[in-house]
């Protein structure tokens, strides 16, 4: 069975803060695909990264970057310089065949000004 | 940037109704999924759909879901008799292909409530 876990239900931090949301998975499968996804007050779910389990690289995307690694079996998701509009819901996500994402439980990022 | 676009964005039931929620899915897009979240809980796969056919379905998805491509551009979902525990915000969601590492692109959500 496929599962996420994201520990952090909600964080708040100040502005121009650094901020690190944590996602751990459990699969059976060895190739699979990991996802953050961001859900804003709007309510629609906004893809932001997709990572395969062969790549372990690191990414960095302007403020964002995740840390991949299969050791520990986690994909942890920082926010440098946290801004207002930072604050949503992230969802970290696994991919199973046809395209089911196995979704972690959220967590809440309240940056405040 | 293209988006699915889901109606109505609330929608409120009467207990035993049938309800149906709409999507428009991205145009060129050819699988399609309905997810839900109970309020305070996770996103939960509901159903995947190509070809005017189900592709795969979870333990939720029971008799009384349904799902439909009418015509060339909507994708709906029906309950037939909704029940309380229905009440849920339900995201379409559609992608180019089916691969595992698909980016899916979702809508906005509808808010059912069922009283």
């Amino acid at each position: 069975a496929q599962k996420v876990t994201q520990a952090q239900t909600e964080i708040s931090v100040v502005e121009k803060e650094d901020v690190t949301l944590d996602c751990v998975y459990e699969t059976r499968d060895t190739t699979y695909y990991l996802f953050w996804y961001k859900q804003p007050p709007s309510g629609e779910l906004v893809f932001l990264i997709r990572r395969n389990s062969f790549d372990e690289q690191n990414e960095i995307s302007g403020r964002y970057s995740w840390n991949f690694q299969k050791s520990t079996s986690s994909f942890n998701f920082t926010i440098t310089a946290s801004q207002v509009v930072d604050s949503a819901v992230y969802f970290c996500a696994l991919s199973r065949a046809g395209n089911m994402l196995t979704f972690g439980g959220g967590t809440r990022l309240m940056v405040k000004p | 940037e293209p988006e699915v676009t889901q109606t109505p964005s609330h929608q409120v039931t009467q207990m035993g109704q049938e309800v149906i929620l709409r999507c428009v899915p991205i145009s060129n897009h050819l699988y399609f999924y309905w997810y839900r979240q109970i309020l305070g809980q996770k996103v939960e796969f509901l159903v995947s759909f190509y070809n005017n056919e189900i592709s795969e379905k979870s333990e939720i998805f029971d008799d009384q879901f349904s799902v439909e491509r009418p015509d060339g551009s909507n994708f709906t979902l029906k309950i037939r008799s909704t029940k309380l525990e229905d009440s849920a915000m339900y995201f379409c969601a559609s992608s180019a292909g089916a691969a595992r590492n698909e980016k899916l692109f979702f809508g906005s959500g509808t808010q059912l409530s069922v009283l």
